[in-house]
């Protein structure tokens, strides 16, 4: 099982629309919780950390299930400019990074 | 306050010649982790440097690939005799603090590797 999985997707949605992104890790010792945002061709960005009560960040929602092991994040009434990759960053010792889950709002 | 720097942004090799990648870190942050993404595959991780000290090379090839962060200017990470499968984009990061790697990380713009 590999240690932070994250469905490739593509998800493409229309703009207004909400979505929603899961990430599963294995290593239950994990402390700390990442989204970033990839832009194509760009280097990965912070988007927001996640905290075991959950956080929000404008549009933004992320959550964590440390019974279940997985983190997500919510993006409500998504705009073209949400459109980029979305990695999932879960650092028990170093930062293990998903491969990311591609998003495409599209008009 | 300049973000962290890569350099050269873009770099072609042939098969057999060295490339070297440049990685000036935040202002005020001594520690820099480098990353390699491979085509269609997420960030992995490679080393992690703090100034003159390696502190955890774990996720760095055994043959070849060598970095650095000297006492002055920025951290270098060395591939010696390049094969076509190092083509990718590196990606170095930076913190502030030490100790916790859980620290937010700041991130270069990437170095794209080509080896013809």
């Amino acid at each position: 099982r590999k240690e932070v999985e994250q469905d490739p997707g593509p998800f493409n949605v229309p703009e207004g629309a909400t979505v929603a992104f899961n990430c599963t890790y294995s290593n239950s010792a994990s402390q700390s919780f990442f989204w970033y945002r990839q832009d194509c061709r760009k280097e990965p960005k912070l988007l927001m950390s996640v905290y075991s009560s959950g956080n929000e960040d404008g549009r933004f929602t992320a959550q964590l299930n440390r019974a279940s092991q997985y983190i997500s994040l919510l993006i409500r009434d998504s705009k073209l400019s949400d459109s980029a990759t979305y990695l999932c960053v879960v650092d028990p010792l170093e930062l293990i990074f998903g491969t990311g889950t591609r998003l495409q709002v599209f008009p | 306050n300049a973000g962290v720097m890569q350099n050269p942004r873009h770099l072609v090799r042939r098969r057999g010649q060295e490339a070297r990648l440049r990685c000036s870190p935040m202002k005020g942050h001594s520690h820099v982790y480098w990353y390699r993404q491979l085509p269609e595959e997420g960030l992995k991780f490679m080393v992690y440097l703090q100034k003159e000290n390696i502190i955890d090379e774990s996720g760095m090839p055994k043959e070849r690939f060598s970095a650095e962060f000297p006492k002055e200017g920025p951290s270098i990470l060395r591939i010696q005799q390049v094969v076509r499968g190092d083509s990718a984009a590196y990606f170095c990061a930076s913190s502030p603090l030490g100790g916790e790697r859980q620290e937010t990380q700041y991130f270069g713009p990437g170095t794209r590797l080509l080896v013809l």
